[in-house]
């Protein structure tokens, strides 16, 4: 199994751009996630979806959209880059189980956006 | 809100040193709480995790304890080794699909 999968690894936009970031993920799991890495902020949830065809806002869902046309890909796009979505963006998935409660998220090895 | 403090790095040991590094959190109802490790360039792995209260999560080496009454889940390693240099993550999971990640510690550990 390749476990959850990102691409691209890296890429440089210019403001104003657009791009659509992949997560891939072969375990089968309901869950997906999109969060942000910054330099001394942690981790911080973009979006996330509960399956395929849902999909709800995290913590900064602003100047994001994401789907979820299949069960085993979850998308990110940027419609409009900006300096300040410069970061390393890291996908994640995990099951569910007892009652529909999520368990531990298993990452992806990220991408790091540099938007200029 | 929910959320995690975690302590500040960088920290830096000598081989063999013994390892803490402090977690304490703020959460409503019963969370699920984790360590995780980040490896230079890599994603986070999960390093372990305890479930309720007074549970004790292990691998590697590594032990952290579910402590309620101070809500605390201090990460510690009693020989730590130059493989463990990482930066490593406490993290809270609530209700349903919210994990609350601490900042990261840099471990730094030199031969």
């Amino acid at each position: 199994n390749a476990g959850v999968t990102q691409t691209p690894k890296f890429r440089v936009l210019k403001t104003g751009q657009s791009m659509t970031l992949l997560c891939a993920q072969d375990m089968n799991h309901e869950y997906m996630y999109w969060y942000r890495q910054d330099p001394g902020m942690g981790l911080r949830l973009i979006h996330y979806s509960v399956g395929e065809g849902t999909t709800a806002k995290g913590e900064v869902p602003d100047g994001y959209n994401v789907s979820r046309l299949k069960k085993q890909n979850f998308l990110l796009g940027l419609e409009s880059a900006a300096p300040s979505q410069t970061s390393v963006y890291f996908c994640a998935s995990s099951y569910s189980i007892n009652r529909g409660q999520p368990n531990e998220q298993f990452f992806g090895p990220g991408t790091r956006l540099t938007v200029l | 809100g929910d959320s995690v403090t975690q302590m500040e790095g960088p920290v830096t040991l000598s081989e063999e040193a013994f390892l803490t590094i402090n977690c304490t959190y703020t959460a409503t109802g019963y969370p699920s709480l984790f360590w995780y490790v980040q490896y230079p360039g890599e994603g986070l792995q999960l390093l372990l995790k305890a479930t309720k209260a007074d549970d004790k999560g292990s691998n590697k080496g590594f032990e952290a304890t579910y402590r309620k009454e101070t809500t605390s889940f201090h990460l510690e390693k009693g020989s730590v080794q130059v493989s463990d240099s990482a930066v490593y993550f406490c993290a809270l999971l609530t209700g349903a699909n919210n994990l609350f990640f601490g900042t990261g510690t840099r471990l730094t550990v030199i031969p």
